[in-house]
This record gives C-alpha cells, structure tokens and sequence, in this order.
C-alpha cells in the first residue's frame, strides 16, 4: 500500500459543480498535511493548508480525518480556472528523519 | 521578483554526460529540497538541505550529488546521465522543518532531457 494514495481521476465537472476529492495516508503518526495544485507544465503551489478541525479559504474546504487517516478537499461552485492536478502531502518524524510524502495527484476538469 | 529560480530551464543532453541545474531562493528560507517528477507526474523528494546541512536523502543514485554553498543556494549535480534521468527537477524552499513552517514554494522547474 502506498504512504499516501489518491484517486487520480481524472474528475470532469461542469462550471458550477461541487466537486470533492480524498487523500488516504497510512502512517498514522502523521503531523502536517497540505493541498498543493499543479496546472500543466506548471510548479506546485500552496493551496491551502489542513488543520484538525478543518479549515476553509473561500470556495476551498479541507478537512482532516485522523481516525480514518484521510485529507479531505472540497471545492464549491468549480470556475474553469480550478482546472488542475490537486496534490496531497503529507509530513512526519522530524530532524533528519522527518518525511514529506506527496500522493500522485487527482487531475480535475471543469467544462464549460 | 522571483521567490525562487533555477537555471536552465530546459535541459538536454547526451547520456554519459554530467550536468548541473542551480536553484536560488531570495525568501531567506532555511530550507531547501530537490524533487524528481517524472513522465507519470509522480513528484518524489530527492534530497533536503536545512542552513547547508543535510537533512533528507531518499534512496536516489550516488549520481547525483547536491551541494549547498550557502543557505540561499541549492545546486544540483549529475554525473554520468542516463535515459531514465529525464524528468523535470524542481527546487523547493521552506522557512524552516517544523509543521508550521512547512509550506514550500517551488521553482519553475528545470526539464531534463536525456538522449
């Protein structure tokens, strides 16, 4: 089983749709997670940050679920600029045994 | 102006051939990492240096060797490129190691392309 697992769809919705994605980890000591987007050809970039009593910037929700050990990501009312690959990352240990797992991305369509 | 740079941005050469991409930050992060993400878009961490030092270096060839002169700087180089090298490496600089300050910020990314 891979460290950190996404489903790499890809998800193709219509403008205005809401549109969900999760990220399962298993390393259960797990301490810091993120959503990263990466548009073609492009550099990863902060999306937003996931907090354990989940966190919301605009349109953008995430949520952490330690007992099922899963990242959440929520996007409501999809504009076509939302067309990208969504990264989960995951961080632990610390020093120089700390780790940062990325899953392979979940790639996200919006049409028209 | 640009947080983080690298240079070349693209990058092709023969194989057996050795090769150098350069990263700089202007942030003042303490941090700095160089990723691999390959043709399937798996990004993969190749190493991590914090204040020049050390301080992640998963499981790639002794090929590559990354050199740090200073805290602001994060050079990469490869000896002997094979075909499997190509990819597009990417630089990456963090404030620091703890949780809360683990947000990176990524260079442009350099594409490597090995014949």
């Amino acid at each position: 089983r891979k460290e950190v697992e996404q489903d790499p769809g890809p998800f193709n919705v219509p403008e205005g749709a809401t549109v969900a994605f999760n990220c399962t980890y298993s390393n259960s000591a797990s301490q810091s997670f993120f959503w990263y987007r990466q548009d073609c050809r492009k550099e990863p970039k902060l999306l937003m940050s996931v907090y354990s009593s989940g966190n919301e910037d605009g349109r953008f929700t995430a949520q952490l679920n330690r007992a099922s050990q899963y990242i959440s990501l929520l996007i409501r009312d999809s504009k076509l600029s939302d067309s990208a690959t969504y990264l989960c990352v995951v961080t632990h240990g610390g020093g120089n045994n700390r780790k940062l797992i990325w899953g392979l991305g979940t790639s996200l369509a919006v049409n028209p | 102006d640009t947080a983080v740079s690298q240079t070349p941005k693209y990058l092709v050469t023969q194989m057996g051939n050795d090769k150098s991409i350069k990263c700089e930050q202007n942030l003042g992060h303490d941090t700095m990492y160089w990723y691999k993400q390959d043709s399937k878009k798996f990004l993969k961490i190749m190493f991590s240096y914090n204040n020049k030092e050390l301080i992640i270096n998963e499981t790639v060839p002794n090929r590559f060797s990354p050199k740090s002169p200073d805290k602001a700087h994060l050079n990469l180089h490869i000896n002997s490129l094979e075909l499997g090298d190509s990819a597009v490496y990417f630089c990456a600089s963090s404030q620091g190691r703890t949780s809360s300050t683990d947000t990176q910020y990524f260079g442009p990314g350099t594409r490597l392309t090995v014949l």
